[in-house]
């Protein structure tokens, strides 16, 4: 069974277009993550999430809203995609000062 | 800001040689993270070495901190092709609320 899975995993849309990532895990992990890879790999946070409470919220643009209907769910909604949104996101989750287990990430492609 | 830096950023060994990289860290840290990530694919966490730690061991995996220095290195020892990936550090602050920040990677590349 996969641990973190996040769908879609290709994601090609219009500029202005608004879209969706959802992300679930199965291990009972309390934290799940966002995170966004940009085309020199560079990871960088988005946000963070404690038991559905929203601890950690990087400098994103407001176009990106994430919600968590429960612990084990945490999707992604983008509003009005830009070009500079192409990357792709990837969700993770862990357990107190353990290691994050990551899903196979998103490329989210915007023309 | 960037807080781990990796070194090199890209290195190419033959099969069964030794891969050394290492981490650079700016902050007081709570632990520090070893992931590999293969082309296209997620990230996979290989060890977490906490601040009090000083050299940590996980099969062909040894991984080495010094807080003094706010350094890291992880050695893969007998290199395999399969171990071709990406590797990142990442580490989790003091006081971050478990948030990884990662370092930008360096690319290693077994050749047979």
């Amino acid at each position: 069974d996969t641990a973190v899975s996040q769908t879609p995993k290709y994601l090609v849309t219009q500029m202005g277009n608004d879209k969706s990532i959802k992300c679930e895990q199965n291990l009972g992990h309390d934290t799940m993550y966002w995170y966004k890879q940009d085309s020199k790999k560079f990871l960088k946070i988005m946000f963070s999430y404690n038991n559905k409470e929203l601890i950690i919220n990087e400098t994103v643009p407001n176009r990106f809203s994430p919600k968590s209907p429960d612990k084990a769910h945490l999707n992604l909604h983008i509003n009005s995609l830009e070009l500079g949104d192409s990357a792709v996101y990837f969700c993770a989750s862990s357990q107190a000062e353990g290691g994050a287990f990551f899903g196979q990430g998103t490329r989210l492609t915007v023309v | 800001s960037q807080q781990g830096e990796e070194d090199p950023q890209a290195l190419s060994i033959q099969e069964g040689e030794n891969a050394t990289m290492n981490c650079s860290y700016k902050t007081s840290i709570n632990n520090l993270q070893w992931y590999r990530q293969n082309s296209g694919r997620g990230l996979v966490h290989l060890i977490l070495i906490r601040s009090n730690e000083r050299e940590k061991h996980s099969g062909r995996l040894r991984v080495t901190l010094d807080t003094s220095k706010k350094s890291s290195s992880l050695l893969i020892t007998a290199s395999r092709a399969a171990d071709t990936a990406s590797y990142f550090c990442a580490t989790d602050l003091t006081g971050g609320g478990n948030k990884l920040t990662f370092g930008t990677g360096t690319q290693l590349k077994v050749e047979l």
